[in-house]
């Protein structure tokens, strides 16, 4: 299993372009999130899926789509990004486990918008 | 969803046993509440879970008062390579909520040689 795995590690962007955070997972985890965290801060919740088809938005959703065609992949699209997304991307699984329910991340994405 | 507040930053000495203590007063009848460890340019990675009383696996144990308004994470004989920040979540984690909840700012812990 590779887990949680995000493309691409690093990436600068100039203000207006558009780009698509990858993430895929093999554990065929119904749940699926992205966070954004900020230096020094928590994680913030973007957007969240509880499975294919279906998404919903999470604390700071604003200048963000995202899909979920497969159970396998969620990405993260940015429309037009802005300085104010500078931050590191986590993307995340998880799935109901006996009642103890974890969340795995992936290693992160940095994102520069200059 | 509850929140919690934790302590900003802790020291330790390695071998030293680390208690943080996360404060959840307004915490529902449904919350379970969670820990995760971040080292820096990583994700966060699950620790433990618990509901109430005391939880114990190979990396840490949690103790969960009866009243369930605060949880305390003991890392026993601390190394330096449990440097890293610590956040406690509290919230409702059936049916897969645990995307929903909410990471505050955490603890730092720095462990010393």
């Amino acid at each position: 299993n590779a887990g949680v795995t995000q493309t691409p590690k690093f990436q600068v962007l100039k203000t207006g372009q558009s780009m698509t955070l990858q993430c895929a997972q093999d554990m065929n985890h119904e749940y699926m999130s992205w966070y954004r965290q900020d230096p020094g801060m928590g994680l913030r919740l973007i957007h969240y899926s509880v499975g294919a088809g279906i998404t919903d938005q999470g604390e700071v959703p604003n200048g963000y789509n995202v899909s979920r065609s497969t159970t396998e992949d969620f990405p993260l699209r940015l429309l037009s990004a802005a300085p104010s997304q500078t931050s590191v991307y986590f993307c995340a699984s998880s799935t109901p486990s006996g009642g103890v329910e974890t969340q795995y991340f992936g290693p992160g994405t940095r994102l520069l918008v200059l | 969803l509850a929140k919690t507040t934790q302590p900003i930053s802790m020291d330790s000495y390695e071998g030293q046993e680390v208690n943080i203590t996360c404060s959840h007063n307004n915490i529902a009848t449904n919350d379970y509440i969670t820990w995760y460890q971040q080292f820096p340019s990583q994700g966060p990675r699950f620790i433990i879970q618990g509901y109430k009383t005391k939880v114990t696996n190979e990396v840490a144990s949690l103790f969960i008062p009866a009243d369930r308004k605060s949880s305390t994470l003991s890392l026993p004989r601390v190394s330096l390579s449990d440097t890293a920040v610590y956040y406690c979540l509290v919230g409702d984690i059936l049916g897969g909520a645990t995307n929903k909840l909410i990471f505050g700012t955490g603890t730092l812990l720095a462990v010393q040689p």
